[in-house]
């Protein structure tokens, strides 16, 4: 298995661009979550989802859309691009919801908006 | 979810045990005590959890006290790899569909030294 895995690595946006930040597991896990974690602090919950079709917003969902189509992949997209979104987001799938010991984690994709 | 206060970094001899120490005054009677650790630009990794008695696994030892209001994580031989941010977090096993929300702290750097 690949476990959850992030793309791109890297990416630098200006102001008011557009992105998809991709996120796929092959663990057949039902929840996924977007976190995004800035320098100094702790992660904290973007948008996260329970199953294909369903997903809700976490502590802070503003500047970012989710969907779920499929149970494998969970994009985050930001619709315009701001300076306060730089940060490194991590994607992370369970396979039992809402239980941290079996929360796995993609290796993150750092973003930088000019 | 209870707080927790932790050193911001310790130094360990490689081959000797790493004992990383965290208070949780607060913690509520159904609240865990959550370790996870993050190496430089990856994502967080688990690695133990207890409620109120010890616990051990393949990677680590989790001592809690008998006033459950601190704890320690044991890393027995610790190696280089083991040199990362240690998060100590508490909070229930789970509340729900959003409940695998991670909140970290700064957590504790350790650097395990040659």
């Amino acid at each position: 298995n690949a476990g959850v895995t992030q793309t791109p690595k890297f990416q630098v946006l200006k102001t008011g661009q557009s992105m998809t930040l991709q996120c796929a597991q092959d663990m057949n896990h039902e929840y996924m979550s977007w976190y995004r974690q800035d320098p100094g602090m702790g992660l904290r919950l973007i948008h996260y989802s329970v199953g294909a079709g369903i997903t809700d917003q976490g502590e802070v969902p503003n500047g970012y859309n989710v969907s779920r189509s499929t149970t494998e992949d969970f994009p985050l997209r930001l619709l315009s691009a701001a300076p306060s979104q730089t940060s490194v987001y991590f994607c992370a799938s369970s396979p039992t919801g809402g239980r941290l010991e079996t929360q796995y984690f993609g290796p993150g994709t750092r973003l930088l908006v000019l | 979810d209870a707080k927790t206060t932790q050193p911001t970094s310790m130094d360990c001899a490689e081959g000797r045990a790493a004992n990383l120490p965290c208070n949780h005054s607060t913690i509520s009677g159904n609240e865990y005590v959550y370790w996870y650790r993050q190496i430089h630009s990856q994502g967080p990794q688990y690695i133990i959890h207890g409620l109120k008695n010890n616990e051990t696994n393949e990677m680590a030892s989790l001592i809690i006290t008998e006033d459950r209001k601190s704890s320690t994580l044991i890393l027995p031989h610790a190696t280089l790899r083991d040199t990362a941010v240690y998060y100590c977090i508490v909070r229930v096993a789970y509340s729900g569909a959003g409940s695998y929300q991670l909140t970290f702290g700064k957590g504790t750097k350790l650097s395990v030294i040659p």
